[in-house]
């Protein structure tokens, strides 16, 4: 069976402070590792998908990256804005079309 | 256009009543989904459409009828539900479920449901 687990639960920064949010995971063949960043009361936005460990992308102050066990969510010089639930999520190969969730890290940034 | 539309934003209904959720892409994406997801917690899959088809059933109780009348609708139709069935429920479409890349989910902004 899938898992993903995600540390912290949550995380305080100052504005500016630069941090990471990480994303350990169990998965029988690994097809894609998706982050998605989710306010309150709404859905969640797509950010990221990786494939293969050694992969990174990047948007704006948001950087992931990929081991064979887990994924960072690396976060520079962050913003009050950035403020949201970030969920990480794994594609298998043995649940087609179902993705795993993990519980998400709540991320509080203060001016 | 990465957008996926519901409604309504907000449905109160008593354990009696019979109402639909409503769900719409246009980005011709091929799978469609319905979750459930309660304060603090993570999305929980209930249902996933391949190609208009039901795929997945996570053995969601049969108050929860899905239905996907064509590529760019999907509908949730409630009925006899318990207050435990409040939550947000959320839609979500992606690509193409033959293909790595067509996992990907975009997710509308969620229907939230109160059962009185």
């Amino acid at each position: 069976e899938d898992q993903v687990t995600q540390s912290p639960e949550a995380l305080r920064l100052q504005e500016g402070e630069s941090s990471s949010l990480n994303c350990s995971y169990t998965v029988s063949g690994l097809r894609g590792l998706f982050w998605y960043r989710q306010d309150p009361g709404k859905g969640p936005e797509f950010l990221f998908t990786l494939y293969s460990a050694g992969e990174e992308k990047e948007k704006e102050r948001l950087k992931a990256t990929l081991t064979k066990k887990e994924s960072f969510l690396h976060i520079t010089a962050p913003k009050p804005e950035d403020s949201a639930t970030y969920l990480c999520a794994v594609q298998g190969n043995t649940n087609a079309g179902k993705s795993t969730f993990g519980d998400g890290t709540t991320l509080t940034v203060k001016p | 256009d990465t957008e996926v539309t519901q409604t309504p934003k907000h449905l109160v209904m008593g354990m009696t009543n019979k109402k639909s959720l409503k769900c719409e892409q246009h980005m011709g994406h091929r799978a469609m989904y319905w979750y459930k997801q309660k304060a603090k917690k993570p999305p929980e899959l209930m249902f996933v459409y391949s190609y208009e088809k039901l795929s997945i059933n996570e053995s969601v109780p049969s108050r929860f009828s899905p239905e996907c009348p064509n590529s760019s609708l999907l509908n949730l139709h409630l009925h006899a539900l318990q207050p435990e069935d409040s939550a947000l429920y959320l839609c979500a479409s992606s690509q193409d479920p033959r293909y790595v890349s067509g996992y990907e989910q975009y997710f509308g902004p969620g229907t939230r449901l109160t059962v009185t």
